[in-house]
């Protein structure tokens, strides 16, 4: 099975810069992926990594490090409208196609 | 390009009903897959279809069953309601690739309350 650890809250403070950690364990990894939910709505895509690297996306930018089992979310000059639950999403294949398998999520608090 | 549509988008239902859920994907797409989410355990995935074709299923019950018609639509069904069934149901949807991102990209949900 897979194993994924993200924090379960953070806060920050608007105009900031916020660091959210997503350790992994798994086989045949595929890909990791991070997705943005706010509260009673539907998860949206944010970022992809497969290779070693920061992936920067105007003010999020994702790192992955397969070695490590690690990958980090890096939110910019941060603002009210941030404050939502962050999924780590780790894909591998398992019985038959590429799953992802997603963190409990993260849920980021911004205040004033 | 329209998104991921999923009807209804809220349910109440008693214990020991049953429910049908439906998902329409995004056009193009052939992979739907299928989570629950709950506060306590986060998104579990249900399962995958593909070409009208499960290829693919989590550690749910029997009670939860799918499928995918020609035109990639889903529906997933769930009997013998139970208190613990009572989550915000998920559909995404993905081109379905071998290869590439294949980045699913999810609906509203359907929220069920089973009382």
């Amino acid at each position: 099975g897979q194993n994924i650890d993200q924090p379960t809250e953070m806060t920050a403070t608007e105009g900031a810069i916020v660091q959210i950690n997503c350790t992994y364990q798994t086989s045949g990894f595929n890909g990791l992926f991070w997705y943005q939910q706010h509260a009673g709505e539907a998860p949206t895509f944010l970022s992809y990594n497969v290779l070693d690297g920061l992936e920067e996306k105007g003010r999020f930018s994702s790192f992955l490090s397969r070695s490590k089992g690690y990958s980090y979310l890096l939110l910019k000059e941060l603002q009210m409208k941030d404050s939502a639950s962050y999924l780590c999403a780790v894909r591998a294949w398992s019985g038959g196609s590429y799953i992802p398998t997603f963190g409990r999520g993260t849920s980021l608090i911004v205040h004033p | 390009k329209a998104g991921v549509t999923q009807t209804p988008r809220y349910l109440i239902k008693t214990r020991g009903q049953q429910v049908t859920l439906s998902c329409s994907p995004i056009s193009g797409h052939r992979s739907v897959s299928w989570y629950q989410q709950t506060p306590g355990q986060g998104l579990q995935f249900l399962f995958e279809y593909f070409s009208e074709t499960q290829r693919n299923k989590g550690n749910f019950p029997g009670r939860f069953s799918g499928r995918q018609f020609s035109n990639s639509r889903s529906e997933m069904n769930v009997s013998t309601l139970e208190l613990g069934d009572s989550a915000l149901y998920l559909c995404a949807s993905s081109p379905g690739l071998a290869g590439g991102k294949n980045i699913q990209y999810f609906g509203a949900g359907t929220r069920l309350s089973v009382l």
